[in-house]
């Protein structure tokens, strides 16, 4: 099936723990991105990938950082979490920029 | 500044009563217009792309249109599965969402 996979779905966290939250794609696609969900402010984008070892920033990146090694993995790191990081995180994929992009599950963060 | 806006924010229909829901924008270089359905704890699930003023797509219930500054998405005697969030999104060389509406069908 083809799909995009994160993990965890859920984390719980104390301030300044690093952590990882991981991305997954089946679909051979070029492009990957990161999102966070907050109320009233929508999807906004964290950073994205364009190919392997090709990122960059997207409208609210302080306090991120992602790699691209490999064409399907695209982990989020966040070396020191803070509250203000609580949030729901989405990692999307598509063929290309310009086309259609296919969500994962959403990772819900929570730093304390 | 690019900017997607949707309204209403939340709307509540009775099943069977059919609505719209709107999305203006306002962008330089829109490559597509892109409508998305979302479940309380889920990603979004693609629903469809427009790319030029005067298209119009349908899955079931749903039938969305787009004019140069506005998209709509008409819902045609919506169930209570209908229920969810959508969002649109506009295309440029990113794309913008905006907040969603979040309907609510009930029987």
């Amino acid at each position: 099936e083809a799909q995009v996979t994160q993990n965890p779905r859920y984390l719980i966290t104390v301030t300044g723990k690093k952590l990882t939250v991981t991305c997954s794609q089946n679909m051979n696609h070029e492009y990957m991105s990161w999102y966070r969900q907050d109320p009233g402010l929508g999807l906004r984008q964290i950073y994205y990938s364009m190919n392997v070892e090709v990122t960059d920033k997207g409208d609210v990146p302080e306090g991120y950082k992602v790699s691209r090694k490999e064409k399907r993995n695209f982990p989020l790191i966040l070396e020191s979490p803070s509250p203000n990081q609580t949030s729901l995180y989405f990692c999307a994929s598509s063929p290309l920029a310009t086309d259609t992009q296919y969500f994962g599950p959403g990772t819900r963060l929570t730093v304390l | 500044e690019d900017q997607v806006t949707q309204s209403p924010e939340a709307l509540r229909l009775q099943e069977g009563e059919s609505s719209s829901l709107n999305c203006s924008y306002t962008v330089s270089g829109l490559r597509g217009l892109f409508w998305y359905r979302q479940d309380p704890g889920k990603g979004p699930e693609f629903l469809f792309t427009l790319y030029s003023a005067g298209e119009e797509k349908e899955k079931e219930r749903l039938k969305a249109t787009l004019t140069k500054k506005e998209s709509f998405l008409h819902i045609t005697a919506p169930k209570p599965e209908d229920s969810a969030t959508y969002l649109c999104a506009a295309h440029t060389d990113k794309l913008i969402f905006g907040t969603g509406t979040r309907l609510q069908v009930f029987p």
